[in-house]
């Protein structure tokens, strides 16, 4: 069966500090992998989507990024957080085919303070 | 206006109520429809899919309206584990793949 992992679960950052969250897959080869977030009391925003290794498309400007240096790794950066970037920050992954579910990752909770 | 849109609530509801929830989406290309269950301060589980001809799991029924572009989910004989946000979801393909956008969520609260 797949799984995904991501980490840390929570996370404490000074503005100006930098972010990095990870994100692992397992059971499966060449997935869809997704970055969501989602600030207090919203919706699920889509940040950025990765078809192959290499391959990241942004959603959304603004001062993160996304890297996907192994097949089924994900990870999510930035080099200096605001405090707007504090949320909920969701890995996703799923199989390539149009119309597949998204399956989330446990989450990371994130306070720019 | 949004891609998806919900009424956020809260539905306070008795237990053993039937409760229904609409979701509309904009995009008339759209190809596939979630509902997804987001508890407090976790992750969105996948609760089911949605099917042209409707489906059914449980307390759980779920339709879509292609001609007004809305999804339903209809709870049935509520519980109190059953408070939690639901979250629709639809998907449209792009060149990229498999884009998936959500509503801002439903909050549902069964009450003793």
């Amino acid at each position: 069966s797949q799984t995904i992992h991501q980490w840390p679960a929570t996370l404490v950052q000074p503005v100006g500090s930098p972010l990095s969250l990870e994100c692992t897959v397992e059971g499966t080869s060449n997935p869809n992998l997704y970055w969501y977030r989602q600030a207090a009391g919203r919706g699920l925003q889509l940040l950025f989507y990765s078809v192959g290794i290499g391959q990241i498309s942004s959603e959304v400007p603004q001062n993160l990024s996304a890297s996907r240096p192994q097949d089924r790794q994900f990870i999510l950066s930035s080099k200096k957080l605001l405090l707007s970037d504090s949320g909920f920050y969701l890995c996703a992954w799923s199989w390539v085919s149009v119309g597949n579910t998204i399956y989330f990752g446990e989450g990371s909770w994130l306070t720019v303070v | 206006r949004k891609e998806v849109e919900q009424d956020p609530g809260p539905f306070n509801v008795p237990e053993g109520a039937t409760v229904a929830f609409n979701c509309t989406y904009s995009n008339s290309a759209s190809q596939s429809f979630f509902w997804y269950r987001q508890d407090c301060r976790k992750e969105p589980k996948l609760l089911m899919s949605v099917y042209s001809s409707g489906n059914e799991d449980g307390r759980f029924t779920a339709q879509l309206n292609r001609a007004s572009q809305y999804i339903s989910l209809l709870i049935r004989d509520s519980k109190l584990s059953d408070s939690a946000t639901y979250l629709c979801a639809v998907t449209s393909s792009n060149n990229a793949g498999n884009m998936l956008t959500f509503g801002g969520g439903t909050r549902l609260m069964v009450k003793p």
